[in-house]
């Protein structure tokens, strides 16, 4: 069965730190993932994914992710955090039916 | 592009009463869409697969005859909570299936928040 661990609930960096956030998944055959972020009372909103080829995928705002799949992650990483990425953060991993699983999400605080 | 909207955005109700919440993907066509609850502070549930024009496949555990869904065309999908309950506030977010390529992508509504009371 797929599954997606985010093992940081929450994390804090200061404004201008970098930032790396974590995601390990479980699936059985070549996985899709994704990375979304959603703001307080929002939906959410996708900044990257990865479906095959290139394994460092670069996505909006700034972010990016590595897939690598010998430690079965993907994490999202962004060299400069602004206040504005304060906010909540899901992986997710799918397949070609898109039965999709989500991370129990992280949240980020930024700091002045 | 890929934009999905969802309406209402807020909602109030009173208990034993019925609620619809309306998701529309606005520049794409949508064959699949997806209805999650999210508790507060938690992860998205998938509460069922809204399959145009048939019926909607539901996740282990969620009522089929509690929670409607219907997805009449290929841009709208809607869930309607009948005899609504306490239990059932929650903020309840769609998303719709555009298939890019090889591979399909989940786009996401902005979320209905629901109170009953």
């Amino acid at each position: 069965a797929q599954s997606v661990t985010q093992p940081d609930i929450h994390i804090t960096v200061s404004e201008g730190a970098s930032l790396e956030l974590r995601c390990n998944y479980s699936y059985g055959a070549t996985p899709y993932l994704f990375w979304y972020v959603q703001s307080p009372g929002q939906g959410l909103q996708l900044l990257l994914k990865y479906f095959s080829g290139d394994t460092l995928v670069q996505g909006i705002k700034g972010f990016e992710a590595e897939f690598k799949r010998s430690q079965s992650s993907f994490n999202l990483r962004k060299p400069s955090v602004h206040w504005s990425d304060a906010a909540e953060y899901f992986c997710a991993v799918g397949g070609n039916n898109n039965d999709m699983r989500f991370g129990a999400g992280t949240r980020l605080t930024v700091k002045p | 592009g890929a934009v999905v909207s969802q309406h209402p955005s807020r909602v109030i109700c009173k208990s034993g009463t019925s609620v619809k919440i309306e998701c529309r993907s606005l520049d794409f066509q949508a064959t699949t869409m997806f209805w999650y609850r999210q508790f507060p502070k938690q992860s998205l549930m998938l509460m069922a697969t809204s399959n145009e024009g048939s019926k909607a496949t539901y996740e282990q555990g969620v009522e089929k005859d509690k929670f409607l869904i219907n997805h009449a065309s290929l841009t709208l999908s809607t869930l309607t909570v009948t005899s609504a309950h306490p239990e059932d506030s929650s903020f309840y977010i769609c998303s719709a299936r555009r298939r890019q390529g090889f591979a399909d992508t989940q786009y996401f509504g902005p979320g209905t928040r629901l109170t009953v009371l």
